[in-house]
């Protein structure tokens, strides 16, 4: 089975800031990790994923975020944030052959003008 | 096409009422999911239709009943709801069951549900 836990419930930040979200994981088998973001009445959209590969991963939206398999870690990362960044952000697991993504408790982030 | 598309977008309906949620999709993708989230809260799987057939029920209460007519369709069919089921229902897609790790799921905007 797999877990997944986002550190900060809120990430107060000022516009053109950096901002890191961050995501840890557990599992006993090899994962596949997303970060979701949920715009306010909104549905949830990919912003990038690691199956394999490059531990760096882009994303849309100028997101980028970095596997490191050592520290269980999938933080997510953006150099300079804008206003519209506002949003609610998922990290996300799932396993080889399995049906379901686990997701985090999730991470406000709020962009201050 | 590369969207899921739920109507309503907002359901108000009271607690003897019956209504149906819809969700739908063309692109080609043959796993189907409702997901239920509460505020400030992550999605939690209801159902889960692979090839039009029921895969996976996650205990959810019999007031709620799914239905995949076709493999663009799905409608999560609702009756004798209670205050607390008022939620964000969330429709998802894949390419197929089990590889969601090749292609994540690709959610619908939901309908915002308030049961009065």
């Amino acid at each position: 089975a797999q877990s997944v836990t986002q550190l900060d419930s809120q990430v107060p930040v000022f516009e053109e800031a950096p901002v890191e979200l961050r995501c840890n994981y557990s599992s006993s088998v090899s994962v596949y990790l997303f970060w979701y973001v949920q715009y306010p009445n909104q549905g949830l959209q990919l912003l990038l994923k690691y199956l394999s590969g490059s531990t760096l991963v882009k994303g849309i939206n100028g997101f980028e975020a970095e596997f490191n398999k050592s520290q269980t870690s999938f933080h997510l990362r953006k150099p300079s944030v804008h206003i519209s960044d506002t949003a609610e952000y998922f990290c996300a697991v799932t396993g080889a052959g399995s049906y379901q993504l686990t997701f985090g408790k999730g991470t406000k982030l709020s962009v201050i003008p | 096409d590369t969207e899921v598309t739920q109507t309503p977008k907002h359901l108000v309906m009271g607690m003897t009422n019956k209504k149906s949620l819809k969700c739908e999709q063309h692109m080609g993708h043959r796993a189907m999911y409702w997901y239920k989230q509460k505020a400030k809260k992550p999605p939690e799987l209801m159902f889960v239709y692979s090839y039009e057939k029921l895969s996976i029920n996650e205990s959810v209460p019999s007031r709620f009943s799914p239905e995949c007519p076709n493999s663009s369709l799905l409608n999560l069919h609702l009756h004798a709801l209670q205050p607390e089921d008022s939620a964000l229902y969330l429709c998802a897609s894949s390419q197929v069951l089990n590889r969601v790790a090749n292609y994540g799921y690709t959610f619908g905007s939901g309908t915002r549900l308030t049961v009065v």
